[in-house]
């Protein structure tokens, strides 16, 4: 079973406040994903990356950014934390083959509070 | 521009009735859609897909219906169970792309 682990389940953090979350995936995915889950917002793609060293912004990126060093973490930066960006953060990965690559599979989320 | 809405927020059905989650979207190009579902405190799993070419796929008591024309999908849960009580999320692609969520829809199966 793939496996997809964000490191904290809850976090709370203070405005302006640097925000490290962390996403580990064990099945060789080339491609990973940062979302964040909103009530009546659905899912909304932040970034995204196809591959080590390599990202692309999503449809919100704006206060976040990423880093992707090794092929299997894929790291989510909040510069400087502000309350407007609370809320449930999901880490997702996929194959890079492309008949399969729109499955993805996702972590536990991480509910991140900014006060 | 939601170009993937689920206009339902909510559904509440009764044990054994048909769950019916409706979803719409907008850009043509879209040529595979998926369905997950949400339980609380857990990540989205995988749940059902089809591609443009079909207009029907099914999978034990899911089935998801596609229609082009009305850009429509729909998912149909028979019988519904208790355990089906979750958010449903549809999405859509196309020709490989990233995923483009709708709202979500909770529904909640009464035993």
């Amino acid at each position: 079973d793939v496996k997809v682990t964000q490191s904290s389940r809850y976090l709370v953090k203070r405005t302006g406040e640097k925000v490290f979350l962390e996403c580990v995936q064990d099945m060789d995915h080339e491609n990973m994903f940062w979302y964040r889950q909103d009530p009546g917002l659905g899912l909304r793609l932040i970034y995204f990356s196809y591959d080590v060293k390599m990202k692309e912004k999503g449809d919100i990126p704006e206060g976040y950014s990423v880093s992707r060093e090794k092929k299997e973490r894929f790291s989510l930066i909040l510069e400087s934390a502000s309350t407007n960006q609370t809320s449930m953060y999901l880490c997702a990965s996929t194959t890079g083959q492309s008949a399969r690559r729109e499955k993805l599979f996702f972590g536990s989320g991480t509910q991140l509070s900014v006060l | 521009d939601q170009q993937v809405k689920q206009n339902s927020p909510s559904l509440s059905v009764q044990e054994g009735r048909i769950s019916i989650l409706n979803c719409d979207y907008t850009n043509s190009m879209f040529d595979y859609f998926l369905w997950y579902k949400k339980y609380p405190a857990e990540g989205p799993t995988f749940l059902i897909s089809i591609s443009s070419i079909k207009d029907k796929n099914e999978d034990g008591r899911f089935t998801v219906f596609l229609n082009k024309s009305a850009k429509h999908l729909s998912l149909h849960i028979v019988p519904s169970q208790p355990g089906d009580s979750a958010v449903y999320f549809c999405a859509a692609s196309f020709s490989g792309s990233r995923l483009t969520f709708g709202e979500g829809t909770q529904l909640t199966v009464n035993p």
